[in-house]
C-alpha cells in the first residue's frame, strides 16, 4: 500500500514564494505527479518527477528525493489565481506490470493580497 | 482539439439503483482512467482502460465496473448504489498508458445518492 502526506492548508502573500511538501511511502515507486485543482473544477497536470532532482517549469518547480520519499512543489511570484488545491500523487508499480496511482488529500493554498 | 467530455454532468439516484457514466477522451488518446473524489477520501483511483482492456484496478468493490469501446470512449457502471457512492467521478485520458504521459481530466460527473 501507499501513504502520502501533505499539509492540509497553507496561506501566502501575493508575490511571495511558497513550498508545498509531500512525503510518501511506497513499495514500487514509478513516478510522482503534482496537480492543481481549483474549486469546482477538474485537476490539471503541473509536473512529473521520476528521477531525483528539480524540474522547473516557469513559476512552478518540483523536486524529488526518492531515497527520502519526499517531494515539494515550489511556486514563485504567487498570484491570486494560484489559490487552489495542490494534489501530490504517486504511481506505484505492482508486480505483473500494473500500476496504481495514489493521491494525497491535497493542500489548499490561499493567496492573499 | 476538444477536451475530455463526461456525461451526464449531474445525476441524482436512490439507494439500490444502478448508474452508468460516460467519458469521451481527447481524440487520439487510448488510455482512460476513472477516479472517485469525495471530501473525506480525496481522489481515489478506480481503474484504467487501454485498448479496450482493463489494465489497472484500484481498491473498490465489484459493484464498480467499466468498459472501453473501440473508439476509446469509456463507460463506468455502479450497481446497487449506496449513500457513500455520492461523489464526483472524474475520468482522465492520456495518449498511452504508464510513462510520463500527462493525464487530462474531464469536468466530472457529480453523483448524489439519496
Amino acid at each position: 500500500g501507499q501513504n502520502i502526506d501533505q499539509p492540509t492548508e497553507m496561506t501566502a502573500t501575493e508575490g511571495a514564494i511558497v513550498q508545498i511538501n509531500c512525503t510518501y511511502q511506497t513499495s514500487g515507486f514509478n513516478g510522482l505527479f503534482w496537480y492543481q485543482q481549483h474549486a469546482g473544477e477538474a485537476p490539471t497536470f503541473l509536473s512529473y518527477n521520476v528521477l531525483d532532482g528539480l524540474e522547473e517549469k516557469g513559476r512552478f518547480s518540483s523536486f524529488l528525493s526518492r531515497s527520502k520519499g519526499y517531494s515539494y512543489l515550489l511556486l514563485k511570484e504567487l498570484q491570486m489565481k494560484d489559490s487552489a488545491s495542490y494534489l501530490c500523487a504517486v504511481r506505484d508499480l505492482l508486480s505483473g506490470g500494473s500500476y496504481i496511482p495514489t493521491f494525497g488529500r491535497g493542500t489548499s493554498l490561499i493567496v492573499h493580497p | 482539439k476538444a477536451g475530455v467530455t463526461q456525461t451526464p454532468r449531474y445525476l441524482i439516484k436512490t439507494r439500490g439503483q444502478q448508474v452508468t457514466l460516460s467519458c469521451s477522451p481527447i481524440s487520439g488518446h487510448r488510455s482512460v482512467s476513472w477516479y472517485q473524489q469525495t471530501p473525506g477520501q480525496g481522489l481515489q483511483f478506480l481503474f484504467e482502460y487501454f485498448s479496450e482492456t482493463q489494465r489497472n484496478k484500484g481498491n473498490f468493490p465489484g459493484r464498480f465496473s467499466g468498459r472501453q469501446f473501440s473508439n476509446s470512449r469509456s463507460e463506468m457502471n455502479v450497481s446497487t448504489l449506496e449513500l457513500g457512492d455520492s461523489a464526483l467521478y472524474l475520468c482522465a485520458s492520456s495518449p498511452q498508458t504508464g510513462g510520463r504521459e500527462t493525464q487530462y481530466f474531464g469536468p466530472g460527473t457529480r453523483l448524489l445518492v439519496l
